[in-house]
C-alpha cells in the first residue's frame, strides 16, 4: 500500500521568509496529493491540493509542486504570517483508494 | 462543501467503559470515515462506513473493538468499546464532497478529544 513521508518534523522561520515542507510517496499510482493544516485543537482543514496531470498549483502565498517521477511534492509558503503557525499534514492516494497522510509538520513562525 | 458536526468534543472516561461518537453531515455521502489522531501524531483510518453494509476496518482496528453503525447517508456512529488508557486519543469523522473548486475533497469534523482514566 501507500507509505507517505513528510519532512521536516518541525520547522522554525521568522516571520516574511519562506517555508517548504517534503513528502514523498511510494505509489506511482497514487494522482492526488492534498495539503491539510490543522491549527491546536482544531480540525484539519485542506489547504492546497495537486492532481498528477499538473506540476505546479499556488493560490495567493501557498503553492505546491509535484515532481512525479521522482514521488514526491512539497509545499511552499511565501510571506510567513503568525498566523501560519500550525501543524501541516500531506496526503496522497489514488482513486478510489484511501487517503494515507504523512507524519506532519509543527510550523512555528516567529515575529 | 459539506459540514460535519460531531460530538461529544471531548469526554473523560473511566476505563472499561464505552464511548458512542456521534457524526452528522449536513449532505447525503456515500462514505463516511473514522480516524484517530493520537498526541501529536498524524491521522490513522480506523475504518470506513457505508450506509447499508458493514463497515471496512483498516489493519489493526477491529469491530468489536470500534463498532461503527451507519444507518443512514448523513449519520454514523463510532463506538470505542472497553476502553484503556491507550485509546485515549483525538477521534476525527470525515467525509468527502465538492469543494470550493468543484472537485471532491476530504472534510472533518471538529473531532472528539477523549481522555480515559
Amino acid at each position: 500500500g501507500e507509505n507517505v513521508e513528510q519532512h521536516p518534523s518541525t520547522l522554525s522561520v521568522q516571520e516574511g521568509d519562506s517555508a517548504v515542507i517534503k513528502c514523498t510517496y511510494s505509489d506511482s499510482a497514487s494522482n492526488y496529493f492534498p495539503w491539510y493544516k490543522q491549527e491546536l485543537g482544531k480540525r484539519p482543514q485542506l489547504i492546497i491540493d495537486i492532481r498528477s496531470n499538473v506540476g505546479e498549483k499556488k493560490d495567493q502565498r501557498i503553492a505546491v509542486t509535484l515532481n512525479k517521477t521522482a514521488k514526491h511534492f512539497s509545499l511552499h509558503i511565501t510571506e510567513t504570517q503568525p498566523e501560519d503557525s500550525a501543524v501541516y499534514f500531506c496526503a496522497a492516494r489514488k482513486y478510489g483508494n484511501k487517503l494515507v497522510f504523512g507524519a506532519g509538520t509543527i510550523l512555528r513562525v516567529k515575529s | 462543501s459539506a459540514v460535519i458536526s460531531q460530538k461529544p468534543s471531548r469526554d473523560i472516561c473511566q476505563r472499561g467503559t464505552s464511548l458512542t461518537i456521534q457524526c452528522q453531515v449536513d449532505s447525503q455521502v456515500t462514505m463516511m470515515f473514522w480516524y484517530r489522531q493520537q498526541p501529536g501524531q498524524s491521522l490513522t483510518l480506523i475504518a470506513t462506513a457505508n450506509q447499508g453494509s458493514e463497515a471496512t476496518y483498516e489493519s489493526g482496528f477491529v469491530i468489536d473493538k470500534f463498532p461503527i453503525s451507519r444507518p443512514n447517508l448523513t449519520f454514523s456512529t463510532l463506538t470505542v468499546s472497553n476502553m484503556s488508557p491507550e485509546d485515549s486519543s483525538i477521534y476525527l469523522c470525515s467525509v468527502e464532497d465538492r469543494g470550493r473548486d468543484m472537485n471532491t475533497e476530504a472534510f472533518f469534523g471538529q473531532g472528539t478529544r477523549l481522555t480515559v482514566v
